[in-house]
């Protein structure tokens, strides 16, 4: 079966832009959740959807969200770009709310210059 | 927050000798999974521990979870370059997703 999908792979912005990134996730996998990944700080989790409400969210500012659609398809935004979101954006499904084995998307890779 | 502790950070062994990594984390864990990340790849789930001083074995890695589930280990035997990468451990923290580690890099000189 498909892994989990994310788009764009890459992506190069201007501080004070803002950017969206899409995840589709396993099928039949109802949980997607956000990480992002840099050298500095590692892994570090952004929110988890689940039937379309946010469940969980991290410690980061609301200039980060996102959203969950009917079809289990997330997105999430990211406003006013500032010079530190540079990161590896993660997608993870799972088959259910809560940690029980993430399948984690390629990511995508965001440079904002 | 919970933290999830993880050491050595860096790891370099000759091809063929053992390696292990220890992660302990600051609160009592449901359970604790492990990941390893290729050079340029993404997270990649390897297991699932839940039960206090549990034991699992795939093929050449053993995964313990301590008695007191709040700190894990895993342990390569006789590593081959395909070893090569960043093993990670994370819990679960309240309904705050993952916490992870950040990781062993696990470097294989042949």
């Amino acid at each position: 079966k498909a892994g989990v999908t994310q788009t764009p792979r890459y992506l190069i912005k201007t501080r004070g832009q803002q950017v969206t990134l899409s995840c589709s996730p396993i099928s039949g996998h109802r949980s997607v959740s956000w990480y992002q990944q840099t050298p500095g700080q590692g892994l570090q989790f952004l929110f988890e959807y689940f039937s379309e409400t946010q469940r969980n969210k991290g410690n980061f500012p609301g200039r980060f969200s996102g959203r969950q659609f009917s079809n289990s398809r997330s997105e999430m935004n990211v406003s006013t770009l500032e010079l530190g979101d540079s990161a590896l954006y993660l997608c993870a499904s799972s088959p259910r709310q809560g940690s029980y084995g993430y399948t984690f998307g390629s990511g995508t890779r965001l440079t904002v210059v | 927050g919970q933290q999830v502790m993880q050491i050595p950070q860096y790891q370099h062994v000759q091809e063929g000798e053992d390696f292990t990594t220890y992660c302990n984390s600051s609160t009592t864990l449901s359970n604790i999974q492990w990941y390893k990340q290729r050079p340029g790849g993404h997270p990649v789930f390897l297991i699932q521990l839940v039960k206090s001083g549990e034991v699992k074995k795939q093929k050449r890695l053993t995964f313990q979870f301590g008695e007191a589930k709040k700190n894990s280990s895993l342990h390569i035997t006789a590593t081959q370059t395909t070893d090569v990468g960043t093993y990670f451990c994370a819990g679960p923290e309240g309904a705050d997703g993952l916490t992870f580690g950040k990781g062993t890099h696990l470097i294989i000189q042949p």
